[in-house]
């Protein structure tokens, strides 16, 4: 597997407050993504990455932004927290150097926004 | 834009008993498909894929998933479940174009229950 890991793994904020998500990687992997995980609704990609100081939005990108200015680390930013950022919030990497883009995943932190 | 439709949120199943886990997604060109899985209060692991050849692919603990281009599905299968199965699985599925993101789309997952 893939050495991900996710800082912090558990967070508990209030609205409003800024709040940012460190994925660190040790696989040399170019794409990076931030996902979010809420019942009912699987995995929705946020950001990704696709190479240092390269992103692009996702499918629910409203309210997050990202930056990397390192190949190993994806920063997640919310910018003044909402109650609906409540979820769980994966990071993955592919290597891209296959077309099929393998995935490997994070253990995940876990955000509660009072 | 690709999509995932899981066809069951919750599958509870009896231990020893088989079970299906049911997956279609939109028609493409060329597709790469996977299952994950998610243990409780884990990541995602992957547990098999289909690129490209032999339509049906197996994972090391017993579970195998058919490609069946004509109905674009890929279920997955298991013929005697265990008690450590339980877990919520994730189909999700790639364009084979190759362009672009390389992303992934996911269906809503599917919780399997395994009953003593």
């Amino acid at each position: 597997d893939a050495g991900i890991t996710q800082s912090p793994r558990h967070k508990v904020t209030e609205t409003g407050t800024p709040v940012t998500l460190r994925c660190h990687q040790t696989e040399n992997h170019r794409y990076m993504y931030w996902y979010r995980q809420d019942p009912g609704h699987g995995l929705r990609l946020i950001h990704y990455s696709y190479g240092v100081k390269d992103t692009d939005k996702g499918e629910v990108s409203d309210g997050y932004s990202v930056s990397r200015s390192k190949t190993e680390d994806f920063l997640l930013t919310l910018e003044s927290a909402t109650s609906s950022q409540t979820s769980v919030y994966f990071c993955a990497t592919a290597s891209g150097g296959n077309s099929y883009n393998e995935q490997f995943f994070g253990p995940g932190t876990r955000l509660t926004v009072l | 834009a690709q999509s995932v439709t899981q066809l069951d949120s919750q599958v509870p199943v009896f231990e020893e008993a088989p079970v299906e886990l049911r997956c279609n997604y939109s028609s493409s060109v060329s597709v790469y498909l996977f299952w994950y899985v998610q243990y409780p209060n884990q990541g995602l692991q992957l547990l098999l894929k289909y690129l490209s050849g032999s339509t049906l692919v197996e994972s090391i603990n017993g579970f195998e998933a058919e490609f069946n281009k004509s109905q674009t599905s890929f279920h997955l299968r298991k013929p005697s479940v265990h008690i450590s199965d339980t877990a919520e699985y994730f189909c999700a599925v790639s364009d084979g174009s190759g362009a672009g993101s390389y992303q992934l789309t996911f269906g809503k997952g599917t919780k399997l229950s395994v009953i003593p």
